[in-house]
């Protein structure tokens, strides 16, 4: 099946700063990706669709000057927690969107722990 | 926005029984796919369905998609304790792409 790598796998960063995470689709072009946050425990939850061009489109209740959304190019999404904060500790997955079949190929996820 | 409705939420059997799983919308898919996911990692496709009605088995995983395409079932027989996970299911409508909220299975030995 189609690969969608995340990169870092996971990143402890301190409170005040932010950090990049990256979602590449490595053999297919994905004009849209999505980004999840998921805790413990719990299921994905949606936090944005990023779509290659275009602004990306937040669910309600994500701050989108917060969780900045990039999607520069057809196999590229980065998604950037400003200012992070402990609450914002989580574990964050991207997927992307492969051909007219729409099928949804996940990232392996990455583990932010803010201190 | 989570529109596709995922029933149970928790299930924990033993090894051996058998269970389903439901996928429903009041919307029509164009396609349905089918997720486990371990903790620590991210999901991992198991299956898609197209056709209305369709049948597809995965060893002791049966997946039905509805002849309405709205709804879908995951049937695992004689679960084993490798089986537990989340199960997610996805749906495109058009351009768009919905999921469920999960189905978090627990097998134990």
């Amino acid at each position: 099946g189609a690969v969608v790598s995340q990169h870092p796998s996971w990143v402890i960063c301190k409170s005040g700063t932010s950090v990049k995470i990256e979602c590449r689709s490595l053999d297919f072009q994905a004009t849209t990706m999505f980004w999840y946050r998921q805790f413990p425990k719990q299921s994905l939850m949606l936090m944005a669709t990023s779509n290659e061009g275009s602004k990306a489109t937040y669910e309600q209740g994500v701050e989108k000057d917060k969780f900045l959304i990039n999607h520069a190019s057809l196999t590229l999404s980065t998604l950037t927690v400003t200012s992070a904060h402990p609450e914002d500790s989580s574990f964050y997955i991207c997927s992307a969107v492969q051909g007219a079949g729409n099928t949804i190929y996940f990232g392996e996820g990455s583990w932010l722990t803010v201190v | 926005t989570q529109l596709l409705e995922q029933s149970p939420q928790f299930l924990s059997i033993q090894e051996g029984e058998n269970l389903t799983v439901y996928c429903n919308s009041s919307s029509v898919f164009s396609s349905l796919q089918w997720y486990r996911q371990e903790p620590g990692e991210g999901p991992v496709l198991l299956v898609t369905v197209v056709t209305g009605g369709e049948v597809k088995k995965l060893k002791r995983l049966t997946f039905q998609f509805g002849d309405a395409r709205k709804d879908s079932s995951l049937h695992i027989t004689a679960a084993q304790p490798g089986d537990t996970g989340l199960y997610l299911c996805a749906g495109a409508y058009g351009n768009d792409m919905r999921f469920g909220a999960g189905t978090r299975l627990t097998v134990k030995p």
